[in-house]
């Protein structure tokens, strides 16, 4: 069973449109994150979520939204997308928020055009 | 602010030789550290972590890295290394007071046959 789960893995759509990417994780995590990957591979934190509560919140436009329904899920909502929001982006999950490792997600392939 | 730094883009070593990627990292106080690996188009593995203790810490897959506080140094080592080791590794810092990971750049590593 996939520990950290996200759909879709490949999304391609046209600038202005709105999705989503689900995530899911069945590791029994309270602590859920959104990670952002550009082109040049560097990996920046978007979001973090403890037990549904939203702890992080980076420098990231007010067109991303994320949603946690439970602490299984942290979904990521993104309005009127735009050509630089091409990336990959990634979930994972974590036991707690110090001293842990993350779980990541296979990644979610983002290419606006 | 805290910071990762991964000085090479691309290590090259041949099966059988050993393999070091250099990672050393600006925090204020005791960070815990981590090493990471991504296959491609795959999401980021745990390999090892330095919390405390012992400044060689032995990780997954014949990994270990040396904690070197002096020089703030938290290199990766592997004495032999595999063509199945080609992969892009991220070191990462979690510096206290603090509850998400900050990446380094990535380094690839290349093991030719």
């Amino acid at each position: 069973d996939t520990a950290v789960s996200q759909t879709p893995k490949y999304l391609v759509t046209q600038m202005g449109n709105d999705k989503s990417i689900k995530c899911e994780q069945n590791l029994g995590h309270d602590t859920m994150y959104w990670y952002k990957q550009d082109s040049k591979k560097f990996l920046k934190i978007m979001f973090s979520y403890n037990n549904k509560e939203l702890i992080i919140n980076e420098t990231v436009p007010n067109r991303f939204s994320p949603k946690s329904p439970d602490k299984a899920h942290l979904n990521l909502h993104i309005n009127s997308l735009e050509l630089g929001d091409s990336a990959v982006y990634f979930c994972a999950s974590s036991q707690g928020q110090l001293n842990t490792e993350a779980f990541f997600g296979q990644g979610t392939r983002l290419t606006v055009v | 602010a805290q910071s990762v730094a991964q000085p090479e883009d691309q290590v090259n070593v041949a099966e059988g030789n050993p393999l070091t990627v250099k990672c050393t990292y600006s925090v204020s106080g005791n960070p815990y550290l981590f090493w990471y690996v991504q296959y491609p188009n795959r999401g980021l593995q745990f390999l090892l972590k330095y919390i405390t203790g012992d400044n060689l810490v032995k990780g997954s897959y014949g990994f270990e890295a040396e904690f070197n506080k002096s020089q703030t140094s938290f290199h990766l080592k592997k004495p032999s290394a595999l063509v199945s080791d080609s992969a892009l590794y991220f070191c990462a810092v979690l510096p206290l007071g603090y509850s998400t990971l900050t990446f380094g750049k990535g380094t690839m590593l290349l093991v030719s046959p």
